[in-house]
């Protein structure tokens, strides 16, 4: 298996800009996770989706953000207007129901906004 | 919020060295895993533990649940130059039992010096 894809893998941007960020979870799998990682406060959980319906969004950070997962196969996280604190690495991951509940994470989203 | 503190935050030693990397809360896990993540990667998940006072080896890694299950520790046996990576532990809160809502750690980074 390709295991969890992400798009794009680095990107700056201006503030104020809208910027979206992409992820194709594993085949099979149905559980779906957005997080991010900095420095400062390390990985944390965004939002994550259960058969494509988001279950709980209390990480996400304000209204800035926003996610969808149309389907089994693909979700993205956006944010507009970005600003420049949300540089971070954004980390899509997903795991399948009694499978040992293993998570799997992507290479990550790097973003720089300036 | 359940917080789970690494120590120590760096760790760099020479090859054949052993180490121990501790992970402490306040909080009570229903299980508690170990990852590893290398520059531009994502987590990789290497352990869960779930029994109080459980102990696996994975080679020459060691991870141990406290029995009152707050807390971790993971003991490396003669260090290698690939074991060089920041390693994160991530509770599961109860009364979760399912992954969906890991908290990270703060991560040690360890580097291992040839």
């Amino acid at each position: 298996d390709a295991g969890v894809i992400q798009s794009p893998r680095h990107e700056v941007t201006e503030m104020g800009q809208e910027v979206t960020l992409r992820c194709k979870p594993i085949s099979g799998h149905d559980y779906l996770f957005w997080y991010r990682q900095t420095m400062m406060r390390g990985l944390e959980l965004l939002i994550y989706f259960n058969n494509n319906v988001p279950i709980d969004d209390s990480g996400m950070p304000e209204d800035r953000f926003s996610a969808k997962m149309p389907n089994a196969s693909f979700s993205t996280l956006k944010i507009q207007p970005s600003e420049p604190r949300d540089s971070a690495v954004y980390f899509c991951a997903s795991s399948c129901t009694g499978a040992g509940n293993t998570i799997y994470f992507g290479e990550g989203s790097w973003l720089t906004v300036v | 919020t359940q917080l789970l503190e690494q120590s120590p935050q760096f760790l760099s030693i020479q090859e054949g060295e052993n180490l121990t990397v501790y992970c402490n809360s306040s909080s009570v896990f229903s299980s508690l895993q170990w990852y590893r993540q290398e520059p531009g990667e994502g987590p990789v998940l290497l352990v869960t533990v779930v029994t109080g006072g459980e102990v696996k080896k994975l080679k020459r890694l060691t991870f141990q649940f406290g029995d009152a299950r707050k807390d971790s520790s993971l003991h490396i046996t003669a260090a290698q130059p690939g074991d060089t990576g920041l390693y994160l532990c991530a509770g599961n809160p109860l009364p979760n039992f399912g992954n969906e809502k890991l908290t990270f750690g703060t991560g040690t980074r360890l580097t291992i010096i040839p």
